[in-house]
């Protein structure tokens, strides 16, 4: 059973709107967040991430929400921009040597 | 070179097969890691080395062997694989390990394996 879920496989945006990434969790022991973008025949890159004693993380264009009580995260993207399409993974962790947990993924295309 | 790279990039290989998947990383980084992702599943976590030593195995068929020489190399050794092993395998390094998640991995581009 999964323990990450990005329910949306896609999701497309005009230019210069906001983008909305969603992401579920079920293990209520993660407590570390993350979210990578992948380009097509690239590797993920690291985007941005949130502890669990945060509830938002702000990076320029990029803010990640976290809502533990409905295990609930979101990666919002203000304005978007053509170059932010890509496929965009959320990742957790519970902490202390255990191992990242992806979700499937979401492909954003931003068109102009 | 700079980051993860990862050679080749593409490979086809037959189900009796011995191929090798090489990974470099140029950031001198203490841990590596092998990912596999399947068509329309996460990525899923392979092995895991710190400082050269083996520190995770998820539960990974025999028929994937890695290879850890240096912090600056690893390797997946293939022996007959089968079709559904057909996935885009990534590496990945961080700087100490999987012990702090906040320790940022970086990936490599990725090999796209086709076994036949």
């Amino acid at each position: 059973d999964q323990q990450v879920k990005q329910n949306s496989p896609s999701l497309s945006v005009q230019e210069g709107r906001i983008s909305i990434l969603n992401c579920d969790y079920t293990n209520s022991m993660f407590d570390y967040f993350l979210w990578y973008k992948k380009y097509p025949a690239e590797g993920p890159t690291f985007l941005i991430s949130i502890s669990s004693i945060k509830d938002k993380n702000e990076d320029g264009r990029f803010t990640v929400f976290l809502n533990k009580s409905a295990k609930h995260l979101s990666l919002h993207i203000v304005p978007s921009q053509p170059g932010d399409s890509a496929v965009y993974f959320c990742a957790a962790s519970a902490g202390g040597g255990t191992a990242l947990i992806f979700g499937k993924g979401t492909t954003l295309s931003v068109s102009s | 070179e700079t980051g993860v790279t990862q050679t080749p990039r593409h490979l086809v290989m037959g189900m009796t097969n011995k191929k090798s998947l090489k990974c470099e990383q140029h950031l001198g980084h203490n841990a590596m890691y092998w990912y596999k992702q399947s068509a329309k599943k996460p990525l899923e976590l392979m092995f895991v080395y710190s400082l050269e030593e083996r520190v995770e195995n998820n539960s990974v068929p025999s028929r994937f062997s890695p290879e850890c020489p240096n912090s600056s190399h690893l390797f997946l050794h293939l022996h007959t694989l089968q079709p559904e092993d057909s996935a885009l395998y990534l590496c990945a390094s961080s700087q100490d390990g999987a012990a702090d998640p906040a320790d940022t991995q970086y990936f490599g581009p990725g090999t796209r394996l086709t076994v036949l």
